[in-house]
């Protein structure tokens, strides 16, 4: 079965530190990627996309994403952090699932705390 | 600023009783999507429609919980009866064509006592 997996569940910077967050799916054919993010209380937000071209994507609030398809991986990063980057991120891939059909897999989601 | 609207926000209920939640998409978009979201599951993928039909309801169970489109401006999610293992968040979200981005609405928050 398609999976998207986050590789932690909990990061814990503080502010102006370095970001990165890991994501791999499971999938051998065409995939586009998502990061999206979720502050406290509110709907997921999309951060950026990944459907073809660059690997390298610029989203909003300085974050940017690889795709490294050797990898099967979609890293988020940041160079520096914020508090109001506190939040929960998830990966997703939209996956083809035959028949003109798709679906949308989310990882579970990373927690990130940024300390003043 | 066209978005996904979810109807209600909050829900508290007993065990046993009918949910009913609701969600129009953004006006144009032939795909609806429901997902549920819960601390030990993550975001977990329901059902979708694609322009009104039901494609994928692999994720939902089927006894109890129901998912229709009566029409290209309303979706709707029934859970009956509820049970309080069903406490979770309920977003729906839309999209447009294959491989375009999903919108989110802002979620129906269901505690069932």
């Amino acid at each position: 079965a398609q999976s998207v997996s986050q590789h932690n569940h909990h990061v814990i910077l503080s502010e102006a530190a370095s970001l990165e967050l890991g994501c791999n799916y499971s999938y051998g054919g065409t995939v586009n990627l998502f990061w999206y993010v979720q502050y406290p209380g509110q709907h997921l937000q999309l951060l950026l996309k990944y459907f073809s071209g660059d690997p390298l994507v610029k989203g909003i609030k300085g974050f940017e994403a690889e795709f490294i398809k050797s990898k099967f991986s979609f890293n988020l990063r940041k160079p520096s952090v914020q508090w109001s980057d506190t939040a929960e991120y998830f990966c997703a891939a939209l996956l083809d699932s035959g028949a003109g059909s798709y679906q949308l897999t989310f990882g579970k989601g990373t927690k990130l705390s940024v300390i003043p | 600023d066209a978005r996904v609207t979810q109807t209600p926000r909050h829900k508290v209920t007993e065990m046993g009783q009918e949910v009913t939640m609701r969600c129009q998409p953004i006006l144009g978009h032939n795909t609806v999507f429901w997902y549920r979201q819960t601390m030990m599951q993550g975001l977990e993928l329901l059902a979708y429609f694609r322009n009104r039909a039901p494609l994928d309801d692999s994720g939902m169970p089927k006894d109890r919980f129901s998912a229709e489109m009566p029409d290209a401006t309303l979706a709707t999610l029934k859970i009956q009866p509820s049970e309080p293992r069903d406490s979770a968040v309920y977003f729906c979200a839309s999209g447009l064509i294959q491989g375009e981005t999903q919108y989110f609405g802002p979620g129906t928050r269901l505690l069932v006592l």
